[in-house]
């Protein structure tokens, strides 16, 4: 079965600071969610990638899947207060089409300190 | 706001019990899936539903059993309840019945099994 695992497990950084989420998985990726969550809250979907090399933004939040497609970061420039929350990435659980349901890593802990 | 309701927010109740949790996907979604998450296990997928029938099965406990209702809402019944049934149980719903494809998150029913 497919695994994900998430570095670091948790991050605290000033405002204003540049920082970057790592999540490697043990097998190759066919789908790629990144979603935040607030503590004890649903999930908020951020981005989806599929594509070797691609690369989504949204506001201040850059999200890259690599060539090889076993690893995604998740880039925030400039952190602000409203990035805090628990960052995690998700996968489709079989490879190919007919999958599925999404294995998810254990989450980041972001806190950003004003 | 995704979307998704689930019903109740919160659940408090005794071990051996039986209790059941309501979600109503997005309007248009035919697709619901159920999530645990807990803080050893983190998130993890139970079941999927796809348009009244059961599509895909995940780490879902005899104890615990899905249907999904002509009217597309889904419900999870849980039983037999242990302290280690505890957690958050999220509902997710999406129009399709694979990915690669986002999946819509509800707000969750915190769970406590005293």
């Amino acid at each position: 079965s497919q695994e994900l695992e998430q570095s670091p497990q948790s991050l605290i950084v000033q405002e204003g600071k540049n920082l970057t989420i790592n999540c490697t998985s043990s097998k190759t990726l066919y789908g790629l969610y990144w979603y935040k969550q607030k503590y004890g809250e649903g999930l908020i979907f951020l981005m989806m990638l599929q594509k070797g090399g691609e690369e989504k933004s949204h506001e201040k939040i850059t999200a890259k899947l690599d060539e090889k497609k076993q690893q995604s970061s998740l880039h925030i420039t400039a952190s602000q207060p409203s990035h805090a929350g628990i960052y995690l990435c998700g996968a489709d659980g079989n490879s190919g089409a007919g999958s599925y349901q999404l294995t998810f890593g254990k989450g980041t802990k972001l806190s950003v300190i004003p | 706001d995704s979307g998704v309701t689930q019903t109740p927010k919160h659940l408090i109740t005794a071990t051996g019990q039986r209790v059941t949790l309501r979600c109503s996907p997005r309007s248009g979604d035919l697709s619901v899936y159920w999530y645990q998450q807990s803080l050893d296990q983190g998130l993890q997928f139970l079941i999927q539903y796809y348009n009244g029938e059961e599509r895909a099965k995940g780490n879902i406990l005899e104890r615990f059993s899905a249907q999904q209702f002509p009217d597309l809402h889904s419900e999870l019944n849980l039983s037999s309840l242990e302290l280690g049934d505890s957690a958050l149980y999220f509902c997710a719903s999406n129009p399709f019945p694979e990915g690669p494809y986002e999946q819509y998150f509800g707000p969750g029913t915190r769970l406590t099994v005293t």
